[in-house]
């Protein structure tokens, strides 16, 4: 079955402490991106990457690292979480940007 | 840089009502245009999607839209809604490249749709 997969679908941590939210796509997509979604103001796009080793700055990257070392895979790194961080998170993929995003299921992540 | 405004925040629509959801954009030429849905704790589903010709777009679960570039409008519409249909929905657009496909989408803030019985 096709999917992006997004692990884990809820996550507390604390200020300061580096995490990692994994995704990965089974569908050979080369366009990945991550998005943040917040009440009121919609998804937001963190990193994308057009391809292996290809990443670009979305709409907030500040605060977030990624990696494009696979093709399948595009994980998104909190080196130091804070609060202002807390927020729905989504990993996209699809053939090519601006082509149909398939969405993983979201990650909940709560900063304290 | 492209922008997009959804002007309704919440629309509350009587099951077997039409509906429409209204959809701005600002770019300088013609983007590609997306409604997105999203169902609670869920992630987006695309709806359908505008890339050039016929200005009239059909989608899946009876949804259409049109592209009206005097209006750089992309409103969706269902002719009539089920109580299925409540869920957020998200307008995106993206901006062609030269070489093929588009930058990485723009996203609405979104609209909540209500279902009244």
């Amino acid at each position: 079955e096709a999917q992006v997969t997004q692990n884990p679908r809820y996550l507390i941590t604390v200020t300061g402490k580096k995490l990692t939210v994994t995704c990965s796509q089974n569908m050979n997509h080369e366009y990945m991106s991550w998005y943040r979604q917040d009440p009121g103001l919609g998804l937001r796009q963190i990193y994308y990457s057009m391809n292996v080793e290809v990443t670009d700055k979305g709409d907030v990257p500040e605060g977030y690292k990624v990696s494009r070392k696979e093709k399948r895979n595009f994980p998104l790194i909190l080196e130091s979480p804070s609060p202002n961080q807390t927020s729905l998170y989504f990993c996209a993929s699809s053939w090519g940007a601006g082509e149909k995003l398939f969405f993983g299921s979201g990650t909940q992540l709560s900063v304290l | 840089a492209q922008s997009v405004t959804q002007p309704d925040i919440h629309i509350t629509v009587s099951e077997g009502a039409s509906l429409e959801l209204r959809c701005n954009y600002s770019y300088g030429a013609t983007p590609y245009l997306f409604w997105y849905v999203q169902s609670p704790g869920q992630g987006l589903q695309l709806l359908l999607k505008y890339f050039s010709g016929d200005t009239l777009v059909q989608g899946i679960k009876g949804f259409e839209a049109e592209f009206k570039r005097s209006q750089s409008s992309f409103n969706l519409r269902k002719p009539s809604v089920h109580w299925s249909d409540a869920a957020e929905y998200f307008c995106a657009v993206g901006v062609p490249r030269a070489g093929g496909g588009a930058d990485g989408l723009t996203f609405g803030k979104g609209t909540h749709l209500i279902i009244q019985p």
